[in-house]
């Protein structure tokens, strides 16, 4: 079955610290891959994406992610954490089997400690 | 200024009463999904559509409809709502498919008492 699985659901980092946040997905077909942040009541922000190309991908806020093929996995990383970066991050893809649809994973909770 | 609307933002019900929740974005755009998320369980699609006339599930439809009979309207409808819908409610909406930036609205809490 198709899956997005995000391994941590909290995470604590110390301001400064380097981040990484884990995503895998499981699916037959070449995936088009998604990070997307939300902020505390806030709705969905897109950081990154990746279809093709370059596998390490830049996004906004100074976020990046690195997709590995042959890990199935689209790990989203950042050097120095700021403390407006505590929020809850969510892992997506689709596929060209899944017609226009989107699965996000459970998401992963960023704790920023100063 | 770019948007997508949602309302209403809060909504307490009762079982079995029907309810609309409205979505509306401002940008032209092909595309929008209505997505729930719920504690634990991340964001899940419930439908979404490609075009005008144009809607298809997602992951969890049973219970929901739409309808697109505008490209900047897709309301969710809930005929008989049940406990098992509170949620917290997002619409979004992108130029062509998800492939393309989705704009979120700000999310509408329903709970069915």
């Amino acid at each position: 079955a198709q899956s997005v699985t995000q391994p941590d659901i909290h995470i604590t980092v110390s301001e400064g610290a380097s981040l990484e946040l884990r995503c895998n997905y499981s699916y037959g077909a070449t995936p088009y891959l998604f990070w997307y942040v939300q902020s505390p009541g806030q709705g969905l922000q897109l950081l990154l994406k990746y279809f093709s190309g370059d596998t390490l991908v830049q996004g906004i806020k100074g976020f990046e992610a690195e997709f590995k093929r042959s890990q199935s996995s689209f790990n989203l990383r950042k050097p120095s954490v700021h403390w407006s970066d505590a929020a809850e991050y969510f892992c997506a893809v689709g596929t060209t089997n899944s017609g226009y649809a989107l699965n996000f994973g459970k998401g992963t909770s960023l704790l920023v400690t100063p | 200024e770019a948007q997508v609307t949602q309302n209403p933002r809060y909504l307490i019900t009762v079982t079995g009463k029907k309810l609309t929740v409205t979505c509306s974005q401002n940008m032209n755009h092909e595309y929008m999904s209505w997505y729930r998320q719920d504690p634990g369980l991340g964001l899940r699609q419930i439908y979404y559509s490609m075009n005008v006339e144009v809607t298809d599930k997602g992951d969890v439809p049973e219970g929901y409809k739409v309808s697109r009979k505008e490209k900047r309207n897709f309301p969710l409808i809930l005929e008989s709502p049940s406990p098992n819908q509170t949620s917290l409610y997002f619409c979004a909406s992108s130029l062509d498919g998800y492939t393309d930036t989705q704009y979120f609205g700000p999310g509408t809490r329903l709970t069915v008492l």
